[in-house]
């Protein structure tokens, strides 16, 4: 089955600076990629979600990019905020019904003032 | 405002209990899916319903059961509960675009 695995776990960044987060899935038959924040003690929310017949996408100041032949998407975070600081989990899954999906471990990202 | 809804948010039970954990949604999706959350260890599927009479094991089912009572309600069993059950745990929709809406968690303690 699939295996999506998410680095690094945690990540400090001085605000304004950018944050990179990096996932490998081994499915590759996946091609819906998205990208959840959970802020703290709150539930996981989509922000941002790619499907295999694009190499990036864009919105306001997050990207993700992915390369379907290293089997691998990362997440952007330009010009990072306070409110940004929560954990990033990334997913994959196989249709477009996104039938089972499947996430990475998470990322604690923290935003230094 | 349609939503996902689960009960009871917090619960402490006692080792070899049966415990039932509710959700309910109003978004009207057909998917639906139980998920555990665990300090580093992200989320992991537990079992995933297509309909009501399709449903599915996740990554890590064994020691859990669930029934899709109708669209709008599924519920996850623990038979015998033991603590490393403990963890907080997510029902979600899925919409036909495959985003998931994610309830706000039922955390579980197990003594």
């Amino acid at each position: 089955g699939e295996n999506v695995e998410q680095h690094p776990s945690t990540l400090s960044v001085q605000e304004g600076d950018s944050a990179v987060i990096k996932c490998t899935y081994s499915d590759s038959a996946s091609n819906y990629f998205p990208w959840y924040k959970q802020e703290l003690g709150k539930r996981p929310q989509l922000i941002i979600d790619i499907r295999s017949n694009v190499g990036e996408k864009k919105d306001q100041r997050i990207a993700v990019t992915l390369n379907k032949t290293a089997k691998h998407f990362s997440l952007h975070i330009t010009e990072t905020q306070p409110e940004d600081s929560a954990v990033y989990f990334c997913a994959a899954s196989k249709g477009s019904s996104a039938s089972k999906i499947i996430f990475g471990s998470g990322t604690r990202l923290s935003i230094r003032p | 405002d349609a939503d996902v809804t689960q009960t009871p948010r917090n619960r402490i039970t006692k080792t070899g209990k049966r415990i039932m954990l509710e959700c309910s949604q109003t978004k009207g999706h057909d998917r639906m899916y139980w998920y555990r959350q665990d300090p580093g260890l992200g989320l992991q599927l537990i079992y995933y319903s297509f309909d009501v009479k399709d449903i599915n094991k996740g990554e890590i089912s064994d020691g859990y059961s669930v029934s899709r009572q109708a669209q709008a309600k599924f519920s996850l069993s623990l038979e015998s509960a033991i603590p490393n059950q403990t963890a907080l745990y997510f029902c979600a929709t899925v919409s036909p675009t495959g985003e998931l809406f994610f309830g706000e968690g039922s955390r579980l303690t197990v003594l």
